[in-house]
């Protein structure tokens, strides 16, 4: 089993519709959850983190966190053409020293 | 003023070359990493250092060997390269002792396209 998963894609979806994007983990220890954007060609960005159980919420975007189900998603409200890009899940382990796991993340594409 | 630049961006060159990408931070960070990402967009921790010190050391063939003259610099020595070594190589740096903790985070350089054929 893969540390962390998620969906490939690409996944489409209607500009104004909402796009939520799906991640689980393997390790039960696991602490912080990021979500990256990364557009073709450049670097990944850090866009939401969460820590704790429950929704987090930034302007159109909202983390959800699911210790007990290992479960992290990302929904995009109205979504916009601008949000097409590639989303990274990541997962931060403690070990002895903190490391980051990224997810092979999912390709989003916003159809105007 | 970028925060955390690499050079060079582009990078062809011929199986069994030995090759070397710079990175450099001025946020004032702890700890840089190197990280792979292949063809299919997957992107792997390489190594991480704290203060000087590697940290983080993943399975990665012994040709590559990273080195940091102090906590601003990172660089990536390649050794013999293969086709399988083609992929973006990332820079990133983040702040805390032992790398990012709550409210921190990972900021990643451009990247460095490395093409070997």
């Amino acid at each position: 089993q893969k540390e962390v998963e998620q969906n490939s894609g690409p996944l489409s979806v209607p500009e104004g519709a909402i796009a939520s994007l799906n991640c689980t983990y393997s390790d039960r220890g696991s602490q912080s959850f990021f979500w990256y954007r990364q557009y073709s060609g450049k670097s990944p960005e850090l866009i939401m983190s969460i820590y704790s159980n429950g929704d987090k919420e930034d302007g159109r975007f909202t983390a959800q966190l699911n210790k007990a189900s290992q479960y992290v998603s990302l929904l995009i409200r109205d979504s916009q053409p601008s949000d097409s890009a590639t989303y990274l899940c990541a997962v931060m382990r403690k070990t002895s020293y903190d490391k980051v796991i990224f997810g092979p993340g999912t390709s989003l594409s916003v159809i105007p | 003023d970028t925060a955390v630049s690499q050079t060079p961006k582009y990078l062809v060159t011929q199986m069994g070359n030995d090759k070397s990408i710079k990175c450099e931070q001025n946020l004032g960070h702890d700890t840089m990493y190197w990280y792979k990402q292949d063809s299919k967009k997957f992107l792997k921790i390489m190594f991480s250092y704290n203060n000087k010190e590697l940290i983080i050391n993943e399975t990665v063939p012994n040709r590559f060997s990273p080195k940091s003259p102090d906590k601003a610099h990172l660089n990536l020595h390649i050794n013999s390269l293969e086709l399988g070594d083609s992929a973006v190589y990332f820079c990133a740096s983040s702040q805390g002792v032992y790398g990012p903790t709550s409210g921190n985070t990972i900021y990643f350089g451009e990247g460095s396209w490395l093409t070997v054929v």
